[in-house]
Parts: C-alpha cells; structure tokens; sequence
C-alpha cells in the first residue's frame, strides 16, 4: 500500500506570508494527488486535485505542484482563513491520505 | 446542486452495532461510487471503502474487512454504512464522500455522523 508522509507537522506563520506544505508518497503515484483542507467541526474541502487543478471555487492563492513521490501545495498569501489543516492524499485501489499538516499562526 | 445529507449523532455501547445513512441529491445516485471516510477526534482521516450505487458491489479496506458493510437504497437514493462489535476506539466522525465533477479526489463531503462508543 501506499504510504504518504506530510511535513511539517505543523507551519506557524502570520497573514500574508507564504505557505509551502509538502508530500511524500512511498512509491510513485504520478500526479494522482489531491489536496484537502480542514477547518474545525468542519469536513474536509477538496482545495487541489491531479497534483496541480484547482477544484471548482478554490481560490487561485492556492496552488499545487509535484509528480511521482514528491509534492506541493503553495498558498502564495496567507488568509486568516486559511489557518487549519491540510491533508494530501491518493486514490489508488486503497485511497490513502496523509497524515496532515496544521498550519496556525 | 449536490447534497450527502447523513444520519444524526449516535452513541453505542461496545459490541453493538450502528448503522449510518447518507441521502444523495442534485445528481444521479447510481452514475457514481459513495465513499466512506472517518475520523478520530483529534486524528486524521481513514477510508473505510466504497459502494456502487449501481451494482451493488463493495471494496473494503482491509483493516475494516468481517465489521462493515456497505449498503444502498436506489428507490431512496441513500447509502448505508453498517458497522458492527464496536470499541470505544470505533469513536469517530464518519463521512460518505463522492466524486462527481473530478477524477481520484473527492470533490462532495457529508456533514458527518458522531459515532460515540461508550460502555
């Protein structure tokens, strides 16, 4: 199965500053990637799928790069509301997701 | 527009069972799989397996494999998620999840379902 790996755990940063969260698959998953994010009592939102589209309404701050083991998600301009969790994850034949990465001020 | 409308809260002892529903609208329930994805409190995500709508047909994770069961109702348009000898760490939030407009991502969440399992 495959195994993915987030870091960091947690990003402190202020408004305004860039984000840069990272991905790690254990073997290569081409760009079969997506991104989520969390916000708490809420369920996850779809933020980036194949690696690098933009789900329908994500605005374009966030953006995601990367193929075969290792991957991106760039949040160019920190929002206040951007500050909560995000997971990657893979669709194989056992969807798998990351751990996460939290990123608070 | 797209809706997965799931069951209220539930709180069962160990060794019960609990049954979880999820009412699809705003698209065609049998065209695509239901998910289903759950979370500890405090904890990351964990997908359990999937249905089709369609055909009946299951895939589930291995380390849920003998203790779910995934249904549907197509008259209803509701999926179902059955999960039995519970254990106070089967405590989650459960999500039914699709993908409707995206390939290999799931672009449609549930609200939710509390899971509490407590002697």
């Amino acid at each position: 199965d495959i195994v993915l790996t987030q870091s960091p755990g947690t990003l402190s940063l202020s408004p305004g500053k860039r984000a840069i969260l990272s991905c790690r698959a254990s073997q290569s998953i081409s760009s079969y990637l997506a991104w989520y994010q969390q916000q708490p009592g809420q369920a996850p939102r779809l933020l980036i799928y194949g690696a690098s589209s933009r789900a329908t309404g994500i605005p374009d701050r966030f953006s995601g790069s990367g193929s075969g083991t290792y991957f991106t998600l760039t949040i160019s301009r920190l929002e206040p509301e951007d500050f909560a969790v995000y997971y990657c994850q893979h669709y194989g034949s056992s969807p798998t997701f990351g751990p996460g990465t939290r990123v608070d001020i | 527009q797209v809706q997965l409308v799931q069951s209220g809260a539930e709180v069962k002892k160990p060794g019960a069972s609990v049954k979880v529903s999820c009412k699809a609208s705003g698209y065609t329930f049998t065209g695509y799989y239901i998910h289903w994805v759950r979370q500890a409190p405090g904890q990351g995500l964990e997908w359990m397996g999937w249905i089709n709508p369609n055909s009946g047909g299951t895939n589930y994770a291995h380390s849920f494999q003998g203790r779910v069961t995934m249904t549907r109702d197509t008259s209803m348009g509701t999926a179902y998620m059955e999960l039995s000898s519970l254990r106070s760490d089967d405590t989650a939030m459960y999500y039914c999840v699709t993908m409707i407009m995206v390939r290999r991502a799931f672009d449609f969440w549930g609200q939710g379902t509390m899971v509490t399992v407590s002697p």
